[in-house]
Protein backbone atom coordinates (compact mmCIF):
# COMPACT_ATOMS: atom_id res chain seq x y z
CA UNK A 1 0.00 0.00 0.00
CA UNK A 2 0.99 3.83 -0.56
CA UNK A 3 2.57 5.06 2.62
CA UNK A 4 2.80 8.69 0.79
CA UNK A 5 -0.08 9.49 -1.59
CA UNK A 6 0.17 12.87 -3.83
CA UNK A 7 -2.71 12.93 -5.86
CA UNK A 8 -2.21 16.28 -7.65
CA UNK A 9 0.50 14.79 -10.71
CA UNK A 10 1.11 18.46 -12.70
CA UNK A 11 0.12 21.75 -11.33
CA UNK A 12 0.66 24.73 -13.43
CA UNK A 13 0.16 28.32 -12.26
CA UNK A 14 0.74 31.84 -13.50
CA UNK A 15 3.60 33.93 -11.46
CA UNK A 16 2.38 35.59 -8.53
CA UNK A 17 -0.31 32.82 -7.87
CA UNK A 18 -0.42 30.82 -4.59
CA UNK A 19 -0.52 26.96 -5.16
CA UNK A 20 -0.94 23.93 -2.66
CA UNK A 21 0.45 20.89 -3.15
CA UNK A 22 -0.88 18.06 -1.58
CA UNK A 23 0.08 14.93 1.05
CA UNK A 24 -1.48 12.22 2.36
CA UNK A 25 0.08 9.89 4.45
CA UNK A 26 -1.05 6.39 6.16
CA UNK A 27 1.32 4.71 9.01
CA UNK A 28 0.25 3.03 12.07
CA UNK A 29 3.18 4.35 14.03
CA UNK A 30 2.80 7.29 16.77
CA UNK A 31 6.15 8.73 16.24
CA UNK A 32 6.60 9.69 12.38
CA UNK A 33 8.24 12.20 10.48
CA UNK A 34 7.19 14.03 7.19
CA UNK A 35 9.50 15.55 4.93
CA UNK A 36 9.03 17.81 1.44
CA UNK A 37 11.70 17.69 -0.93
CA UNK A 38 12.16 20.01 -4.04
CA UNK A 39 14.14 18.59 -7.15
CA UNK A 40 14.88 20.89 -9.42
CA UNK A 41 15.34 19.95 -13.17
CA UNK A 42 19.26 19.84 -12.17
CA UNK A 43 18.11 16.31 -10.24
CA UNK A 44 19.58 17.14 -6.62
CA UNK A 45 16.94 16.50 -4.05
CA UNK A 46 16.56 20.13 -1.68
CA UNK A 47 14.97 19.61 1.71
CA UNK A 48 12.63 21.76 2.85
CA UNK A 49 10.93 20.56 6.09
CA UNK A 50 11.15 18.21 8.23
CA UNK A 51 7.67 17.90 10.99
CA UNK A 52 7.54 15.36 13.69
CA UNK A 53 3.97 13.61 14.68
CA UNK A 54 3.70 15.60 17.61
CA UNK A 55 3.83 18.67 16.26
CA UNK A 56 1.16 20.35 14.56
CA UNK A 57 1.73 23.93 14.43
CA UNK A 58 1.94 25.29 10.82
CA UNK A 59 4.99 26.74 9.71
CA UNK A 60 5.96 29.56 7.53
CA UNK A 61 9.15 30.16 6.25
CA UNK A 62 9.01 33.35 3.86
CA UNK A 63 7.24 32.53 0.94
CA UNK A 64 6.80 28.63 2.24
CA UNK A 65 4.46 27.31 4.41
CA UNK A 66 2.89 23.88 5.98
CA UNK A 67 -0.26 22.97 7.44
CA UNK A 68 0.30 19.03 8.84
CA UNK A 69 -3.32 17.88 10.16
CA UNK A 70 -3.03 14.92 12.05
CA UNK A 71 -7.32 14.43 11.98
CA UNK A 72 -6.66 14.33 7.93
CA UNK A 73 -3.12 13.03 7.91
CA UNK A 74 -1.97 15.34 5.46
CA UNK A 75 0.89 17.74 5.48
CA UNK A 76 0.11 20.02 2.48
CA UNK A 77 2.65 22.62 1.40
CA UNK A 78 1.77 26.48 0.35
CA UNK A 79 3.71 28.80 -2.15
CA UNK A 80 2.29 32.35 -1.62
CA UNK A 81 3.20 34.47 -4.83
CA UNK A 82 5.23 31.79 -7.26
CA UNK A 83 8.10 32.30 -9.04
CA UNK A 84 9.58 31.03 -11.67
CA UNK A 85 11.73 29.57 -9.99
CA UNK A 86 9.23 27.47 -7.81
CA UNK A 87 9.62 25.22 -10.91
CA UNK A 88 10.21 21.51 -10.12
CA UNK A 89 8.70 18.54 -8.82
CA UNK A 90 8.36 18.28 -5.07
CA UNK A 91 8.45 15.12 -2.94
CA UNK A 92 6.28 14.44 0.12
CA UNK A 93 8.20 11.61 2.17
CA UNK A 94 7.24 9.57 5.63
CA UNK A 95 9.94 7.98 8.20
CA UNK A 96 8.38 5.56 11.22
CA UNK A 97 10.01 5.51 14.03
CA UNK A 98 9.42 0.99 12.98
CA UNK A 99 11.32 1.30 9.86
CA UNK A 100 14.24 3.69 10.66
CA UNK A 101 16.34 4.80 8.08
CA UNK A 102 14.19 5.10 5.16
CA UNK A 103 12.10 7.65 3.45
CA UNK A 104 8.44 6.72 2.04
CA UNK A 105 8.39 9.11 -1.21
CA UNK A 106 5.21 10.17 -2.66
CA UNK A 107 4.81 9.48 -6.59
CA UNK A 108 5.55 13.78 -6.55
CA UNK A 109 4.01 17.28 -8.24
CA UNK A 110 5.85 18.71 -11.13
CA UNK A 111 4.71 22.32 -10.73
CA UNK A 112 5.23 24.88 -13.73
CA UNK A 113 4.68 28.43 -12.76
CA UNK A 114 4.54 30.27 -16.01
CA UNK A 115 6.20 33.63 -16.29
CA UNK B 1 29.13 22.87 4.32
CA UNK B 2 25.87 20.78 3.64
CA UNK B 3 26.96 19.51 -0.20
CA UNK B 4 26.89 15.88 -0.74
CA UNK B 5 29.10 15.62 -4.06
CA UNK B 6 28.93 12.91 -6.75
CA UNK B 7 30.74 12.11 -9.83
CA UNK B 8 30.59 11.32 -12.36
CA UNK B 9 27.68 13.08 -13.63
CA UNK B 10 26.99 11.81 -16.15
CA UNK B 11 27.98 7.96 -17.75
CA UNK B 12 27.44 5.99 -21.02
CA UNK B 13 28.57 2.37 -20.11
CA UNK B 14 27.82 -0.59 -22.02
CA UNK B 15 26.62 -4.08 -20.72
CA UNK B 16 29.55 -5.92 -20.44
CA UNK B 17 31.28 -2.67 -18.80
CA UNK B 18 32.23 -2.32 -15.07
CA UNK B 19 32.20 1.31 -13.64
CA UNK B 20 31.59 2.55 -9.83
CA UNK B 21 29.57 5.58 -9.20
CA UNK B 22 31.29 8.01 -6.24
CA UNK B 23 29.84 10.01 -3.38
CA UNK B 24 31.47 11.68 -0.93
CA UNK B 25 30.01 13.68 2.44
CA UNK B 26 31.86 16.04 4.89
CA UNK B 27 29.04 16.71 6.86
CA UNK B 28 30.25 14.02 10.00
CA UNK B 29 27.04 11.86 8.79
CA UNK B 30 27.17 8.20 9.72
CA UNK B 31 24.52 6.86 7.09
CA UNK B 32 24.58 6.89 3.60
CA UNK B 33 22.31 6.33 0.58
CA UNK B 34 22.29 4.82 -2.63
CA UNK B 35 18.86 5.56 -4.42
CA UNK B 36 17.75 4.90 -8.36
CA UNK B 37 15.24 6.81 -9.87
CA UNK B 38 13.44 6.51 -13.10
CA UNK B 39 11.95 9.47 -14.97
CA UNK B 40 8.78 10.66 -13.50
CA UNK B 41 9.16 8.48 -10.98
CA UNK B 42 9.87 8.86 -6.94
CA UNK B 43 13.49 7.63 -5.48
CA UNK B 44 13.53 3.70 -5.05
CA UNK B 45 15.66 2.94 -1.89
CA UNK B 46 18.53 0.45 -2.97
CA UNK B 47 21.17 0.59 -0.04
CA UNK B 48 21.68 2.42 3.63
CA UNK B 49 25.00 2.02 5.42
CA UNK B 50 24.95 3.18 8.86
CA UNK B 51 28.22 3.38 10.76
CA UNK B 52 30.07 1.88 7.63
CA UNK B 53 28.26 -1.12 8.13
CA UNK B 54 25.40 -2.30 5.36
CA UNK B 55 22.22 -1.96 7.15
CA UNK B 56 19.73 -2.31 4.38
CA UNK B 57 19.81 -3.91 1.18
CA UNK B 58 16.20 -3.55 -0.77
CA UNK B 59 16.71 -6.79 -2.78
CA UNK B 60 18.84 -4.64 -5.51
CA UNK B 61 20.33 -7.37 -8.38
CA UNK B 62 23.89 -8.24 -7.52
CA UNK B 63 25.09 -6.40 -10.75
CA UNK B 64 25.06 -3.43 -8.26
CA UNK B 65 27.61 -3.77 -5.32
CA UNK B 66 28.04 -0.74 -2.79
CA UNK B 67 31.01 -0.36 -0.72
CA UNK B 68 31.83 2.40 1.82
CA UNK B 69 35.63 2.59 2.56
CA UNK B 70 35.04 5.33 5.34
CA UNK B 71 32.48 7.32 7.15
CA UNK B 72 32.94 10.17 3.97
CA UNK B 73 32.83 7.82 0.88
CA UNK B 74 30.51 5.70 -0.64
CA UNK B 75 30.63 3.73 -3.85
CA UNK B 76 28.18 1.62 -6.23
CA UNK B 77 30.04 -0.59 -8.20
CA UNK B 78 28.41 -1.74 -11.51
CA UNK B 79 29.09 -4.64 -13.50
CA UNK B 80 26.87 -6.18 -16.36
CA UNK B 81 23.95 -3.88 -16.08
CA UNK B 82 20.84 -3.76 -18.55
CA UNK B 83 19.57 -0.95 -20.51
CA UNK B 84 16.60 -1.05 -17.97
CA UNK B 85 19.19 0.02 -15.21
CA UNK B 86 19.55 3.51 -16.81
CA UNK B 87 18.47 5.76 -14.44
CA UNK B 88 19.17 8.77 -11.81
CA UNK B 89 21.49 7.88 -9.05
CA UNK B 90 21.00 9.52 -6.24
CA UNK B 91 23.39 9.29 -3.15
CA UNK B 92 22.72 11.02 0.47
CA UNK B 93 23.75 11.32 3.69
CA UNK B 94 22.33 11.92 7.18
CA UNK B 95 23.44 12.82 10.17
CA UNK B 96 22.48 9.46 11.95
CA UNK B 97 20.42 7.64 9.60
CA UNK B 98 17.27 8.03 12.37
CA UNK B 99 14.02 8.46 11.65
CA UNK B 100 14.18 11.68 12.50
CA UNK B 101 17.21 13.35 10.45
CA UNK B 102 16.58 14.59 6.97
CA UNK B 103 18.64 13.65 3.95
CA UNK B 104 21.19 15.42 1.98
CA UNK B 105 21.20 14.53 -1.37
CA UNK B 106 23.65 14.98 -4.14
CA UNK B 107 22.96 16.13 -7.49
CA UNK B 108 23.13 12.12 -9.16
CA UNK B 109 24.69 10.34 -11.80
CA UNK B 110 22.28 9.65 -15.00
CA UNK B 111 23.39 6.44 -15.65
CA UNK B 112 22.78 5.54 -19.44
CA UNK B 113 23.39 1.60 -20.49
CA UNK B 114 23.83 1.10 -24.01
Amino acid sequence: AQKVTQAQTEISVVEKEDVTLDCVYETRDTTYYLFWYKQPPSGELVFLIRRNSFDEQNEISGRYSWNFQKSTSSFNFTITASQVVDSAVYFCALSEVNTGNQFYFGTGTSLTVIP
Amino acid sequence: DTEVTQTPKHLVMGMTNKKSLKCEQHMGHRAMYWYKQKAKKPPELMFVYSYEKLSINESVPSRFSPECPNSSLLNLHLHALQPEDSALYLCASSQTGGVNTEAFFGQGTRLTVV
